[in-house]
């Protein structure tokens, strides 16, 4: 049964402090989305890639965000200095298209961060 | 105005009764439709694709109304494990996917 999966899954942390947060997603899916969620916006969508490139960062905070793909089974998001308005569950999603061409998108387990 | 728009509820059901709850879109030219389901604490999973035709899966049936700009689910029978909250999403078309901020319902025994 192929999953995303994210790593750590939970994190605390002080502010000021660097927070990276791992996602490999699944096998053979060309898609890659960063997705934060918080009670008062939702699922709001961060970054993605598609076959490793940057395709879209524009829901990024450019100062102290980042988002990379070094290798097609890993994805990386940073955060450097963290805020306490960064706390949030962050999602990673992975995707591909079904033989009848809609595209599916499968979230990760989410990293659920608390800078204090 | 947000992109996809949902009555956040609670949608509160009883155990067997019929629910039923719509999402509007603001952009004309969205192209393909999902509802997504969300336990508390866990990540969204898909439901079900929602085709201009209409579809039914078991006990649920998504709708698209493209001239109101509308998607709605209806749930037969509720069971207690509908409990969840409801994400309505859209794409304009390739791989970015819009989220609803999502219709909560609670079905009661």
């Amino acid at each position: 049964d192929a999953r995303v999966t994210q790593t750590p899954r939970h994190k605390v942390t002080e502010m000021g402090q660097e927070v990276t947060m791992r996602c490999q997603p699944i096998l053979g899916h060309n898609t890659v989305f960063w997705y934060r969620q918080t009670m008062m916006q939702g699922l709001e969508l961060l970054a993605y890639f598609r076959n490793r490139a940057p395709l879209d960062d524009s829901g990024m905070p450019k100062d102290r965000f980042s988002a990379e793909m070094p290798d097609a089974t890993l994805a990386t998001l940073k955060i450097q200095p963290s805020e306490p308005r960064d706390s949030a569950v962050y999602f990673c999603a992975s995707g591909s298209r079904t033989g009848d061409s809609t595209y599916e998108q499968y979230f990760g387990p989410g990293t659920r961060l608390t800078v204090t | 105005r947000k992109e996809v728009e949902q009555d956040p509820g609670p949608f509160n059901v009883p155990e067997g009764a019929t629910v039923a709850f719509n999402c509007t879109y603001s952009n004309s030219a969205s192209q393909s439709f999902f509802w997504y389901r969300q336990d508390c604490r866990k990540e969204p999973k898909l439901l079900m694709s929602v085709y201009s035709s209409g579809n039914e899966d078991g006990r649920f049936t998504a709708q698209l109304n493209r001239a109101s700009q509308y998607i709605s689910l209806l749930i037969r029978d509720s069971k207690l494990s509908d409990s969840a909250t409801y994400l309505c999403v859209v794409s304009l078309g390739g791989n970015k996917l819009t989220f609803g901020g999502g219709t909560r319902v609670l079905v009661k025994p």
